[in-house]
């Protein structure tokens, strides 16, 4: 069984600009969460997508926004980049929202100069 | 605010010795408490506790949650170089907003 991916894997961006990240779920998970990972704030949620629709959502900004497609892959923007927005980003998958064991992918290594 | 701290932050320990990491949450709307290890890049599940007093096992990994002093333990047995990671404990919350809380993350290191 294929893991979860996450597309690309590193990434170098400008200030100002915006991004676009993709994750691929495990085949029959419905639930994508993405998650930020920095050395300064640790791992913190940003929000989680089932059936399309985004279920939570975690305290960041709106330039932070997501989407979720009919087969449950995932993407995530962050428009209006900051040098505060380098960070590694992790996607995981798991079959539901409540009591399902979260399986996480490689990551996307974000670079923000 | 809601937080959940982990200690120690980082532990070295050799071979063969047994470790206890620490979890204690205060946080409102607790659904369950999630521990994970980190090699590298990606973190890997370990345990899901939701009750009180009942110990999961897994291997030489074993952990249990007391929800009325809000804390967890991760308890690893005879050590090997392989455990050398970050275990980082999370609290699923219910609620749609800052759902899931990470700790800091424990750092260990065992050496041969």
């Amino acid at each position: 069984k294929a893991g979860v991916t996450q597309t690309p894997r590193y990434l170098i961006k400008t200030r100002g600009q915006q991004v676009t990240l993709s994750c691929s779920p495990i085949s029959g998970h419905r639930s994508v969460s993405w998650y930020q990972q920095t050395p300064g704030q640790g791992l913190q949620f940003l929000f989680e997508y089932f059936s399309e629709t985004q279920r939570n959502k975690g305290n960041f900004p709106g330039r932070f926004s997501g989407r979720q497609f009919s087969n449950s892959r995932s993407e995530m923007n962050v428009s209006t980049l900051e040098l505060g927005d380098s960070a590694l980003y992790l996607c995981a998958s798991s079959l539901g929202l409540v009591g399902y064991e979260q399986y996480f992918g490689p990551g996307t290594r974000l670079t923000v100069t | 605010e809601d937080k959940v701290v982990q200690s120690p932050l980082s532990l070295v320990v050799h071979e063969g010795d047994t470790v206890t990491l620490n979890c204690s949450y205060e946080v409102t709307n607790f659904r369950s408490l999630l521990w994970y290890k980190q090699e590298k890049k990606a973190p890997t599940f370990l345990f899901m506790l939701t009750s009180s007093g009942i110990e999961k096992k897994s291997g030489r990994l074993s952990s249990i949650l007391d929800k009325k002093e809000l804390f967890s333990i991760l308890n690893i047995t005879a050590t090997q170089t392989g455990d050398s990671a970050i275990y980082l404990c999370a609290v699923d919350r219910e609620t749609s907003y800052d759902k899931v809380i990470f700790g800091p993350g424990t750092s260990l290191s065992v050496i041969p």
